[in-house]
């Protein structure tokens, strides 16, 4: 039973439009979302969070927006670059614990030049 | 500062074989977590580590065993490894502080 589930396994964008990248979950007691950024052949990267007590979280390019009645959330990345082409996880955990994450099975992002 | 290192960066096992993936921090984070990520899979726990000398199961944790005598290494050991193992494995350290969330670069083991 998979509790966090990435939909779309790829996305394609052109450089300098918006990317959306979606994230819903099961869990209602996941109260702490990540996303996280993966090259290949690398590790992981964190790139931004959101609490359940907020419904946004903006760093830069990046916002995360929440909505947990729908149990969902996205990740926008304004304005994509070619650099952004990457996997990108969706992670959740709960009462903050985020030595124990779980994850979604990831979306790649290819943003074409 | 390294951040999180790991070693091996490849290995190959035979069935049968033990071995252990070495994890490293120099953050002084008290969390540390190893995860395995399969082709099409997300990122699984297997174990982790809430400090010194307190270790719990994760999600996968068969066929696995570590141990954390200090803060800064966290060992993952295959007690007798099977094709099933064949994986990337990550090792994550995490800190206090909201945005404190780092993995190492992964071991690609392969078992025969």
């Amino acid at each position: 039973d998979q509790q966090v589930k990435q939909n779309s396994p790829s996305l394609s964008v052109q450089e300098g439009r918006i990317s959306i990248l979606n994230c819903d979950y099961t869990n209602s007691m996941f109260d702490y979302f990540l996303w996280y950024k993966k090259y290949p052949a690398e590790g992981p990267t964190f790139l931004i969070s959101i609490s359940s007590i907020k419904d946004k979280n903006e760093d830069g390019r990046f916002t995360v927006f929440l909505n947990k009645s729908a149990k969902h959330l996205s990740l926008h990345i304004v304005p994509s670059q070619p650099g952004d082409s990457a996997v990108y996880f969706c992670a959740a955990s709960v009462g903050g614990s985020n030595y124990k994450l779980t994850f979604g099975k990831g979306t790649l992002l290819t943003v074409n030049p | 500062n390294a951040g999180v290192t790991q070693t091996p960066k490849f290995q190959v096992l035979k069935t049968g074989q033990s071995m252990t993936l070495q994890c490293a921090q120099d953050m002084n984070h008290e969390y540390m977590s190893w995860y395995r990520q399969d082709p099409g899979m997300g990122l699984r726990l297997i174990h982790y580590s809430v400090g010194a000398g307190i270790t719990d199961q994760g999600e996968v944790p068969n066929g696995y065993n570590v141990s954390r005598s200090t803060t800064e290494d966290f060992p993952l050991r295959l007690l007798s490894a099977a094709p099933s193992q064949t994986s990337v494995y990550f090792c994550a350290s995490i800190g206090t502080g909201p945005n404190e969330q780092f993995f190492g670069p992964g071991t690609r083991l392969t078992v025969l």
